[in-house]
C-alpha cells in the first residue's frame, strides 16, 4: 500500500514564527487532504489540495503530485494553531480510503 | 447542519461485552467511514459504505461488523469487545464524487477493561 510520511514529527514555535510542515507519499494519488486535531481530539478540515496551491487566511497548500509531496504553510502562528496536523490521501487504486500520515504536533507557545 | 454526529461520545465496556457506535450524517451524503485512532499514530480505516446496504473491509476490520440500513445512518458493531479496541473511534462521510473531500465527526472514546 502507499506510505505517507510526515515531517517534523514535532515542532515547537513562539507566537508569531512561521512554519513549513511536509507531506511525502509514495504513489500517485486522487485525493490528498490536510486536517488539524485540537487539543480537545476535534478533526477539523484544512485543504482538500490533490494538486495546486490553495490559501485560507493564515495558512495556505501546495501539492505538486508530480513529485508526490504536499506542504503546508502557517504563518504568524497563534496558540490556537497548537494541535496535530495529518496529512491523508487517496492514492489511486485504493478506493475511496484514506490513508493518514502520523502527524506533525504542534506547539504554539505564548 | 449538525454535519456529522456520533453517539455516544465515551463509552467504558468490559472485555466480552458488545456495544453499537452510532454515525449519522445529515449532508446527503453517499459514501460513509469508520476509523479508529490509537496513541501517536493517524486514522486506521475499519470499515466504508459506497451506498445505502452495501459494506467493504478496510484496514483493520477484524473483530467489527457494520451496517448501513439508512442513507443517513452508519453504525459500527463490537461483537465481544476485547482491551485492543480500546481507541477513539471517529466516522466520516463524503458525496462519493469527486471532489470527494470527507468530514469526520467529534469521535467516540471507547475504553475496554
Amino acid at each position: 500500500g502507499i506510505q505517507v510520511e510526515q515531517s517534523p514529527p514535532d515542532l515547537i514555535l513562539q507566537e508569531g514564527a512561521n512554519s513549513t510542515l511536509r507531506c511525502n507519499f509514495s504513489d500517485s494519488v486522487n485525493n490528498l487532504q490536510w486536517f488539524h486535531q485540537n487539543p480537545w481530539g476535534q478533526l477539523i478540515n484544512l485543504f482538500y489540495i490533490p494538486s495546486g496551491t490553495k490559501q485560507n487566511g493564515r495558512l495556505s497548500a501546495t501539492t505538486v503530485a508530480t513529485e508526490r509531496y504536499s506542504l503546508l504553510y502557517i504563518s504568524s502562528s497563534q496558540t490556537t494553531d497548537s494541535g496535530v496536523y495529518f496529512c491523508a490521501v487517496v492514492y489511486q487504486g485504493g478506493s475511496e480510503k484514506l490513508v493518514f500520515g502520523k502527524g506533525t504536533k504542534l506547539t504554539v507557545n505564548p | 447542519n449538525a454535519g456529522v454526529t456520533q453517539t455516544p461520545k465515551f463509552r467504558v465496556l468490559k472485555t466480552g461485552q458488545s456495544m453499537t457506535l452510532l454515525c449519522a450524517q445529515d449532508m446527503n451524503h453517499e459514501y460513509m467511514y469508520w476509523y479508529r485512532q490509537d496513541p501517536g499514530m493517524g486514522l486506521r480505516l475499519i470499515h466504508y459504505s459506497v451506498g445505502e446496504g452495501t459494506t467493504a473491509k478496510g484496514e483493520v476490520p477484524d473483530g467489527y461488523n457494520v451496517s448501513r440500513l439508512k442513507k443517513q445512518n452508519f453504525l459500527l458493531g463490537l461483537e465481544s469487545a476485547a482491551p485492543s479496541q480500546t481507541s477513539v473511534y471517529f466516522c466520516a462521510s463524503s458525496y462519493g464524487t469527486l471532489p470527494n473531500e470527507q468530514f469526520f465527526g467529534p469521535g467516540t472514546r471507547l475504553t475496554v477493561l
